[in-house]
């Protein structure tokens, strides 16, 4: 059981250059959501899931995009990545049961140069 | 929207008692939940209260005041390994029936011998 898996653990992008950060979870969570964590900022809210098929916008989605084909995966899309998109990337599920707390992958260090 | 507020930094003495406090306003709450985070790691779960009172995990507890928008993470028996980031988080936002956390900027808590 490998919980969620996040791949890559570090990248370096060029302005203007687009990627996917991938993540997947194996435990048959409902609920994904995509954070970013910056100094000084905690964590803020980028795109979340509540099932296949359905995304929301979070606290801060500008220049990214998600989809979610499979209750396993949800990708998240830099289109044109900016400085200010440097940050740590994680991905997080959860069940669908009130008390449950969400599962942290182990994050994605993005720096954009 | 709401605001989560958390003291930026506290030390304490291995052997010893501390709490950690978090005061929010919300417009719909339900639950709060307390997260531990190692330097360079992801958030692991730590407690989630939605009733008010004490809440008990080992050396761990968490308390709910919901009329007085209050809550504290009580760590007793400090050890070195304690020495984390301690996230509050509020859930609250109602989108298509789920409730999203929301995240204080966190406390970091020093604990020396």
């Amino acid at each position: 059981n490998a919980g969620v898996t996040q791949t890559p653990k570090f990248q370096v992008l060029k302005t203007g250059q687009s990627m996917t950060l991938q993540c997947a979870q194996d435990m048959n969570h409902e609920y994904m959501s995509w954070y970013r964590q910056d100094p000084g900022m905690g964590l803020r809210l980028i795109h979340y899931s509540v099932g296949a098929g359905i995304t929301d916008q979070g606290e801060v989605p500008n220049g990214y995009n998600v989809s979610r084909s499979t209750t396993e995966d949800f990708p998240l899309r830099l289109l044109s990545a900016a400085p200010s998109q440097t940050s740590v990337y994680f991905c997080a599920s959860r069940p669908d049961r009130v008390l449950s707390g969400y599962t942290f992958g182990s994050g994605t260090r993005l720096t954009v140069v | 929207g709401q605001n989560i507020d958390q003291p930026t930094e506290m030390t304490a003495t291995e052997g010893a008692i501390v709490q950690i406090n978090c005061t929010y306003q919300t417009s719909g709450f339900n639950g709060l939940f307390w997260y531990q985070q190692h330097a360079g790691e992801a958030p692991t779960f730590l407690s989630y209260n939605v009733l008010d009172g004490l809440e008990e995990k080992g050396r761990f507890s968490s308390f709910l005041s919901r009329s007085k928008g209050y809550s504290y993470l009580l760590l007793k028996e400090l050890q070195m390994k304690d020495s984390a980031s301690y996230l509050c988080a509020v859930r609250d936002r109602e989108r298509g029936g789920s409730y999203i956390p929301t995240f204080g900027r966190g406390t970091s808590l020093i604990v020396h011998p």
